[in-house]
């Protein structure tokens, strides 16, 4: 049982490019999620997901976009990437709202 | 809002017990959780606490009061492997997706 991956694990962009980091689950989960994390900031979450065909912004959404067109997955997508948007990203999901989340394993993102 | 506060770092003994603390303000507080984080790795839920009083898993246990904005993370009989950071996280609200919000963790060191 894979749970949830994350693909690339690495990735360095140049400013100005665009990229789509990739998350697929095999938990049945109806809830995902994208957050970040930095040095001396916690996890902040960007987007989220209720289920397949919805989206909504979390604390931290610009600069980001998402899609869930199928219940498995969650893309996030850089559309020109900044410097400030270096950070590991983490994928996660969730059974119910209140259930405890499940993380991959992370991607870890470099702009120059 | 929220604020969630705990201590940046910590080091214990091999066999020892530690308490890590975690303080938070916030409205609409709707549960508390633990996750574990090794170094370049996923976080993995360890605990859920809703209610007030203690809830023991095995070598770790949390509380939480509620009135006060505090829980704790007890960890006995530490091993080196609980060399980690630990992360409290907040749960907020009764609407949208987990609205789960992260402290900044506590990096614990084991030493022998």
């Amino acid at each position: 049982n894979a749970g949830v991956t994350q693909t690339p694990k690495f990735r360095v962009l140049k400013t100005g490019q665009s990229m789509t980091l990739l998350c697929a689950q095999d938990m049945n989960h109806e809830y995902m999620y994208w957050y970040r994390q930095d040095p001396g900031m916690g996890l902040r979450l960007i987007h989220y997901s209720v289920g397949e065909g919805t989206t909504a912004k979390g604390e931290v959404p610009d600069g980001y976009n998402v899609s869930r067109l199928k219940k498995q997955n969650f893309l996030l997508g850089l559309e020109s990437a900044a410097p400030s948007q270096t950070s590991v990203y983490f994928c996660a999901s969730s059974l119910t709202r209140g259930s405890p989340l499940h993380f991959g394993n992370g991607t870890r993102l470099t702009v120059t | 809002g929220q604020n969630i506060d705990q201590p940046t770092e910590m080091t214990a003994t091999e066999g020892a017990i530690v308490q890590i603390n975690c303080t938070y303000q916030t409205s609409g507080f709707n549960g508390l959780f633990w996750y574990q984080q090794h170094a370049g790795e996923a976080p993995t839920f360890l605990s859920y606490n809703v209610l007030d009083g203690l809830e023991e898993k095995g070598r770790f246990s949390s509380f939480l009061s509620r009135s006060k904005g505090y829980s704790y993370l007890l960890l006995k009989e530490l091993q080196m492997k609980d060399s980690a950071s630990y992360l409290c996280a907040v749960r907020e609200g009764e609407t949208g997706a987990n609205n789960l919000f992260f402290g900044t963790g506590t990096r614990l060191t084991v030493i022998p």
